[in-house]
């Protein structure tokens, strides 16, 4: 059963860079299927961050691909996030997840982890 | 502004049937059968409820079934359930502004 865990600061201060790291857990990283990160304002609506396969290959949000890095760690069988210059707008329930295809070629979220709330103030 | 819209609120009593539906354009979902939904309870994550605009993953009610007519695509649940109270989210791929993947702003269901 695959599981996923988002960990990091839960408190970013405006300009600084947002950093997350989700661990994977009874399902190997490698095993053919793309890993995303989703993100969700307080009562708002979802938005894709990005996504990344694990070789490395990335696909971001093109709102967000200036500001934002997804690295895949196969040996800790984990990938992250980093979102650099925040803002209050960036302050959402930030969730990573699986999809097994790519989102070009009709990509479904499947599997989620539980969320962690970042906000950024000062 | 979320790229796709949806119906704010909907309502329904139990054993009656609803629609959501999820309006795009041709560059998302007008040009590909790439919709998919998602089930949303308060302080939950999404729940994959429905995936190429038709198929249903295992384990998910037949209660739930997916369509699509032109650049709106539908979500329909019938024999309402108090349990199906939630939010639900939209989604396709979209050739606007490059390659992305674009989400509705959701819907809230609500069961009398």
């Amino acid at each position: 059963q695959v599981q996923l865990q988002e960990s990091g600061p839960r408190l970013v201060k405006p300009s600084e860079t947002l950093s997350l790291i989700c661990g994977v857990s009874g399902y190997s990283i490698d095993a053919g299927d793309y890993w995303g990160w989703i993100r969700q304002p307080p009562g708002k609506g979802l938005e894709w961050i990005g996504s990344i396969f694990h070789s490395g290959s990335t696909y971001y949000n093109p709102s967000l691909e200036s500001r934002v890095t997804i690295l895949v760690d196969t040996s800790k069988n984990r990938f992250s996030l980093r979102l650099t210059s925040v803002t209050a707008a960036d302050t959402a329930l930030y969730y990573c997840a699986r999809h097994p295809i790519p989102h070009y070629y009709g990509g479904y979220l499947d599997h989620w982890g539980r969320g962690t709330l970042v906000t950024v103030s000062s | 502004q979320s790229a796709l819209t949806q119906p704010a609120s909907v309502s329904g009593s139990p054993g009656q049937s609803i629609t959501i539906s999820c309006t795009g354009s041709t560059r998302d979902i007008g040009g590909y059968d790439y919709v998919s939904w998602y089930q949303q309870y308060p302080g939950k994550p999404p729940k994959l409820m429905i995936y190429e605009v038709t198929k249903r993953p295992s384990g998910v009610s037949s209660r739930f079934s997916g369509s699509k007519s032109g650049n709106t695509a539908s979500l329909t649940i019938s024999g309402l359930q108090a349990e199906d109270e939630a939010d639900y989210h939209c989604s396709s791929y979209t050739i606007s502004s490059s390659s992305n993947w674009v989400f509705g702003g959701g819907t809230k269901l609500t069961v009398l």
